[in-house]
């Protein structure tokens, strides 16, 4: 079993959808969660950062973590067209260890 | 503009070469690192820096060295010994309290 595993996809939406991504994780000792967002060629980029388990919300992302579940999400609303990327998810467990990625979702809103 | 540039952005190689991909970060950033990407693929860490003049191995290091002499730089060598070298190369630091990785934009390289 990959200590970190996503849906490769590619998952196909309608512009304007509600999008969830997730990851499930093995490593029950994780608790810093990354979302990244990839378009193609370029380097990932960091859309969301969460510490343990909760919520977080930064305009149309939310991230959300279930440690009990080792399950963690990343919901797009109003998906639009320039959503369309890899999104991959990362995590650690305790500050400074090195990241451990998901290899990551291809996502594409349909105009 | 304060970032991570990785140059080139592609780079061709034939069998035998050694190459060096470039990483200059201007963040403060005190710790490096190295990924591979291959399709279909997560990144995979092939070595990280969390000081100047230290650095160690990560999960796929062989056929690779680097050198970590400036705190800005952290420079990779592909060398003849990797099998396997085609793949997109990915640099990133992070610091400034934050367990977070900032990405560069990464380096194609192909082994002609």
């Amino acid at each position: 079993q990959k200590e970190v595993e996503q849906d490769p996809g590619p998952l196909s939406v309608p512009e304007g959808a509600i999008v969830s991504l997730n990851c499930t994780y093995s490593n029950s000792a994780f608790q810093y969660f990354m979302w990244y967002r990839q378009y193609s060629r370029k380097g990932p980029e960091l859309l969301m950062y969460t510490y343990s388990s909760g919520n977080k919300e930064d305009g149309r992302f939310t991230a959300q973590v279930d440690k009990s579940s080792k399950y963690i999400s990343l919901f797009i609303r109003d998906s639009q067209p320039s959503d369309s990327a890899t999104y991959l998810c990362a995590m650690s467990a305790y500050y400074g260890q090195n990241f451990v990625f998901g290899p990551g979702t291809r996502l594409s809103v349909l105009p | 503009d304060g970032g991570i540039t990785q140059s080139p952005k592609y780079l061709f190689r034939k069998e035998g070469q050694n190459v060096t991909l470039s990483c200059e970060q201007n963040l403060n950033h005190d710790a490096m690192y190295w990924y591979r990407q291959d399709p279909g693929q997560g990144l995979r860490l092939i070595y990280y820096s969390q000081i100047v003049n230290d650095f160690q191995k990560g999960d796929i290091a062989e056929g690779y060295s680097v050198s970590r002499e400036k705190k800005e730089s952290f420079p990779l060598t592909v060398t003849s010994a990797q099998k396997n070298p085609t793949a997109f190369y990915l640099c990133a630091s992070n610091g400034g309290g934050a367990d977070t990785q900032y990405f560069g934009p990464g380096t194609r390289l192909t082994v002609l």
